[in-house]
């Protein structure tokens, strides 16, 4: 597709649930990232994928939040047993050139954990 | 310390103001910078990247000192379509590796 598409773009889920959303990158793109970004607040990196390893991991905020790449394509970003904090927009970009060039981001996915 | 840092605002000028934020960051071995513009409820979109020479793209200029290890962006003659969130972001390695966004600095312009 011509941008990063995210899916889905809202998701309410009720505490305690498991969640899966997802990243379809630039076609081509090599690099992918997720951020999050909690309402009025800046974005937060959680992961960085390049082809389908995860180099950077740092930002994951607990061992309930996991991501996976395969086919250096489509990425999911996991949350087990969702908790109210982890409502968020939870935003994907994707590079072909690495950070120096900036990232193109998708247009996210609303998390609402009730 | 947060490792990039912004004047969160608001800024409220009028139209046709000057208006430039500016934004510190903390890691000195950072290497690449950008000013990245977000409207409400839309995902963030790079306005420009920001070279230690400086540069300008029509009404938007942005500026380097390493020294000091800051950022700016000044716009002139604002319109109301600037009105949106502009964040400052920093990239520490020349490549491959994760950008770091400040919490950005909303700017509303008025008629």
């Amino acid at each position: 597709g011509a941008g990063v598409s995210q899916s889905p773009s809202n998701k309410v889920t009720e505490k305690g649930k498991d969640v899966e959303l997802r990243c379809d990158p630039i076609s081509g793109h090599t690099a992918l990232y997720w951020y999050r970004q909690r309402l009025g607040q800046g974005l937060e990196f959680l992961i960085y994928f390049q082809g389908n390893s995860a180099p950077d991991k740092s930002g994951l905020p607990s061992d309930r939040f996991s991501a996976e790449r395969t086919g250096e394509s489509v990425s999911t970003l996991t949350i087990q047993r969702t908790q109210q904090e982890d409502s968020a927009v939870y935003l994907c970009a994707s590079s072909d050139r690495g950070s120096n060039y900036g990232y193109t981001f998708g247009s996210g996915t609303r998390l609402t954990v009730v | 310390r947060k490792e990039v840092e912004q004047d969160p605002g608001p800024f409220n000028v009028p139209e046709g103001a000057t208006v430039a934020f500016n934004c510190t960051y903390s890691n000195s071995a950072s290497q690449s910078f950008f000013w990245y513009r977000q409207d409400c409820r839309k995902e963030p979109k790079l306005l420009m990247s920001v070279y230690s020479s400086g540069n300008e793209d029509g009404r938007f200029t942005a500026q380097l000192n390493r020294a000091s290890q800051y950022i700016s962006l000044l716009i002139r003659d604002s319109k109301l379509s600037d009105s949106a969130t502009y964040l400052c972001a920093v990239a520490l390695y020349s490549s491959a590796s994760k950008i770091i966004f400040g919490s950005g600095t909303r700017l509303s312009i008025r008629p």
